[in-house]
C-alpha cells in the first residue's frame, strides 16, 4: 500500500543544468498536483495534471518549467537551465478524483542549485 | 499574495500545555479547511480538516475551531507532547487547489 512516491529525494544541480523530478501517484489515483515550498514558506500550487492532460498550470513559472503525466509512467516536473532561486522542496500530491477529494502528499524532492 | 494568513510563525509550549495556531482567509470560495503536520525532511500529512458548515471538529487531542463570519479558523493542540514538535500548516481549498499558510513551528519542551 505504497503512498505517493517521489524521486530522487535530494537533487543537486549546477546552474544551467536541467532538473527532472518524478512522481508516482498512489495506486488508483489519476490526478497529480505539484507544489513548491521555499524555505520558511508554505507550499505554493504549481500545476494540476490528469493522465496525458494539463488541467491547470496557473502556478507554473512561464519559462523553464514544464510538467507532464504520460499514459504510462510517473509524472515528471522538468526545470531547464536551473538558477539558484529554483532551490526548494518540490512536493507531489495525488488524489482519486479532482474535485473535493483528499490529496495525499509525497515526501518531496529537495532541489539544491549550486 | 498570501491567500491564507497564519500566525504565530513559531511557538514553544511545555509538555501538557495547549498550542494554538490561528489562520485567516479572504476568499469565500474556499470550502474545505485542512491542517497539515510536517516533520523535517518529510511531506505534509493531513492532520484534521473541517468544512465551513461546522464550527468545531475534534479528533483526539486536536481541535479545529471555525468562524465563518470572521473568516478565521484555528487549531488547538491539547496536552501537547514532545512528539507533536513539528511544523503545522493551515490550508484552504477551492475545488482542487490548496492554498497554504506560511506555517507554524511548534516546539514542545519536555
Amino acid at each position: 500500500n505504497a503512498g505517493v512516491m517521489q524521486n530522487p529525494r535530494h537533487l543537486v544541480r549546477r546552474r544551467g543544468q536541467e532538473a527532472r523530478l518524478r512522481c508516482s501517484p498512489m495506486k488508483g489515483h489519476s490526478h497529480v498536483y505539484w507544489y513548491r515550498q521555499l524555505p520558511e514558506e508554505g507550499l505554493k500550487f504549481m500545476v494540476y495534471l490528469q493522465k496525458e492532460n494539463i488541467i491547470d498550470e496557473s502556478g507554473m513559472p512561464k519559462e523553464r518549467f514544464s510538467a507532464e503525466f504520460p499514459k504510462e509512467g510517473p509524472s515528471i516536473l522538468r526545470i531547464q537551465q536551473v538558477v539558484r532561486g529554483d532551490s526548494a522542496a518540490y512536493f507531489c500530491a495525488s488524489s482519486l478524483s479532482g474535485k473535493n477529494t483528499e490529496a495525499f502528499f509525497g515526501q518531496g524532492t529537495r532541489l539544491t542549485v549550486v | 499574495q498570501q491567500q491564507v494568513k497564519q500566525s504565530p510563525q513559531s511557538l514553544i509550549v511545555q509538555k501538557g500545555g495547549i498550542s494554538i495556531i490561528n489562520c485567516a482567509y479572504e476568499n469565500t470560495a474556499f470550502d474545505y479547511f485542512p491542517w497539515y503536520q510536517q516533520f523535517p525532511g518529510k511531506g505534509p500529512a493531513l492532520l484534521i480538516a473541517i468544512r465551513p458548515d461546522v464550527s468545531e471538529k475534534k479528533e483526539g487531542r486536536f481541535t479545529i475551531s471555525f468562524n465563518k463570519s470572521a473568516k478565521q479558523f484555528s487549531l488547538h493542540i491539547m496536552d501537547s507532547q514532545p512528539g507533536d514538535s513539528a511544523t503545522y500548516f493551515c490550508a484552504a481549498r477551492n475545488d482542487y487547489k490548496l492554498s497554504f499558510g506560511a506555517g507554524t513551528t511548534v516546539t514542545v519542551r519536555a
